[in-house]
């Protein structure tokens, strides 16, 4: 089963400003099947990215995604109010199980 | 839009069977281009998966949970269906449905959930 570990667990930081949060594959996922979640509070998660770089529909673009093998990342190129949240990176390989892993929580500085 | 709601009872018995529903509405959930997922989060803690539905019936599970779980599918009611048997206090969690959306690309499958339900809380005590 492939493991996630996102970092860092917190981040704060100020509207405006530029966010990049980590998610380390281990082993790595021999494919771009990596997707990213955004969670708030009493709401379902929302699917910003997938394949590792796609934009869902309807997700604005100062959210992308880069990454491969083991290395991928999240970049908010300017944060709004809205944007505060937790975070889940999730990969899916060729087949189940998905992993999920365990958060960055983005907090206003 | 497609949307997703579950339904069940929020409070279950130890060594009872966890019993959950997800009616979707706004499109098939004989699709074919998508699979019907149900993930939990325990209070305080992150996403886990724990299995998921092709039209088929086709499923797949986490292999911790795979002697306890059962998803079906019904789709003469546009519906999917968890059964958790066996619980206890460490069931408890936050339980959504989801759509599995999925596309190839560089000779390998990817797999995302791009409509969830609101999720449903439930309490093993």
């Amino acid at each position: 089963e492939i493991v996630l570990t996102q970092s860092p667990g917190t981040l704060s930081l100020s509207p405006g400003e530029r966010a990049t949060l980590s998610c380390r594959a281990s082993p790595s996922i021999t494919s771009n099947s990596l997707a990213w979640y955004q969670h708030k509070p009493g709401q379902a998660p929302r699917l910003l990215i997938y394949a590792a770089s796609t934009r869902a529909t309807g997700i604005p673009d100062r959210f992308s995604g880069s990454g491969s093998g083991t290395d991928f990342s999240l970049t908010i190129s300017r944060l709004e109010p809205e944007d505060f949240a937790v975070y889940y990176c999730q990969q899916s390989g060729d087949s189940p199980p998905y992993t999920f892993g365990q958060g960055t929580k983005l907090e206003i500085k | 839009q497609v949307q997703l709601q579950e339904s069940g009872p929020g409070l279950v018995k130890p060594s009872q069977t966890l019993s959950l529903t997800c009616t979707v509405s706004g499109g098939s959930i004989s699709n074919g281009h998508y699979y019907w997922t149900w993930i939990r989060q325990p209070a305080g803690k992150g996403l886990e998966w724990i299995g998921r539905i092709y039209r088929s019936g086709s499923t797949n599970y986490k292999s911790s949970l795979k002697s306890r779980v059962t998803i079906s599918i019904d789709t003469s009611k546009n519906q999917f269906s968890l059964n958790l048997r066996s619980v206890t206090a460490a069931d408890t969690a936050v339980y959504y449905c989801a759509r599995v959306g999925f596309g190839y690309s560089s000779g390998s499958y990817y797999y995302y959930m791009d409509v969830w339900g609101k999720g449903t809380t439930v309490t093993v005590s």
